[in-house]
């Protein structure tokens, strides 16, 4: 089956450290991969995505790499800020269309 | 473009009546909405889907009876939670995909800002 993994937060950073956020997912076929970032009290806003492999989605100095040989799509960013703290979901799509699979929500504190 | 409402954001009802959540897309029709929920820290969960004008298709566990969806315009879905209780208290999300719109991809959700009912 589909199912999408990532690490455990709560991650507390300092402004301006380097972010990682590690998602790897399972799934048949060749699904797309989102990024989607959930600010405190709000619904779900796409942050990135990528459709095959080795794309590289990258929005607001956010990037990740659709890595198809490692099954991951890892989430960085040079340098955080303290408006980044949110929770960042993982998630997938099969290629042929339908429901959206999550992980489970990885929660990033910025502290000034 | 591609922006999704839900009405409304937030709803505090006693034990025992229904309340419905609206969701709309507002500048592209939504062939397809989904339905989920959302528990304190945790991630989404899927509900249902709905195609318009056909029956919605529930996740297992999820009683149809008690989250009625109705999915009756392309633009337009509404979640009735039916005699609701303290259990039901909830963040609920909305989201809607497009099948045409020019420039996306096919598999690309929209989500709503998300609705939070809280059952007295």
């Amino acid at each position: 089956g589909n199912s999408v993994t990532q690490m455990e937060g709560p991650v507390t950073l300092s402004e301006e450290a380097f972010l990682t956020i590690n998602c790897t997912y399972t799934a048949t076929g060749y699904p797309s991969l989102f990024w989607y970032v959930q600010y405190p009290g709000e619904g779900l806003q796409l942050l990135l995505k990528a459709t095959k492999a080795d794309d590289k989605g990258s929005n607001k100095g956010f990037e990740a790499t659709y890595r198809k040989e490692t099954t991951s799509f890892h989430l960085e960013k040079g340098s955080v800020q303290v408006s980044d703290s949110a929770v960042y979901f993982c998630a997938l799509t099969p290629r042929q269309g339908g429901k959206l699979i999550f992980g489970q929500g990885t929660e990033l504190s910025v502290k000034p | 473009g591609a922006v999704v409402s839900q009405h409304p954001s937030w709803v505090i009802c006693k034990s025992g009546t229904s309340v419905k959540i609206e969701c709309r897309s507002l500048d592209f029709q939504a062939t397809t909405m989904f339905w989920y929920r959302q528990f304190p820290k945790q991630s989404l969960m899927l509900m249902a889907t709905s195609n318009e004008g056909s029956k919605a298709t529930y996740e297992q566990g999820v009683e149809k009876d008690k989250f009625l969806i109705n999915h009756a315009s392309l633009t337009l879905s509404t979640l009735t939670v039916t005699s609701a209780h303290p259990e039901d208290s909830s963040f609920y999300i909305c989201s809607a995909r497009d099948g045409g719109l020019a420039g996306q991809s096919y598999n690309e959700q929209f989500f709503g800002p998300g609705t939070r009912l809280t059952v007295l």
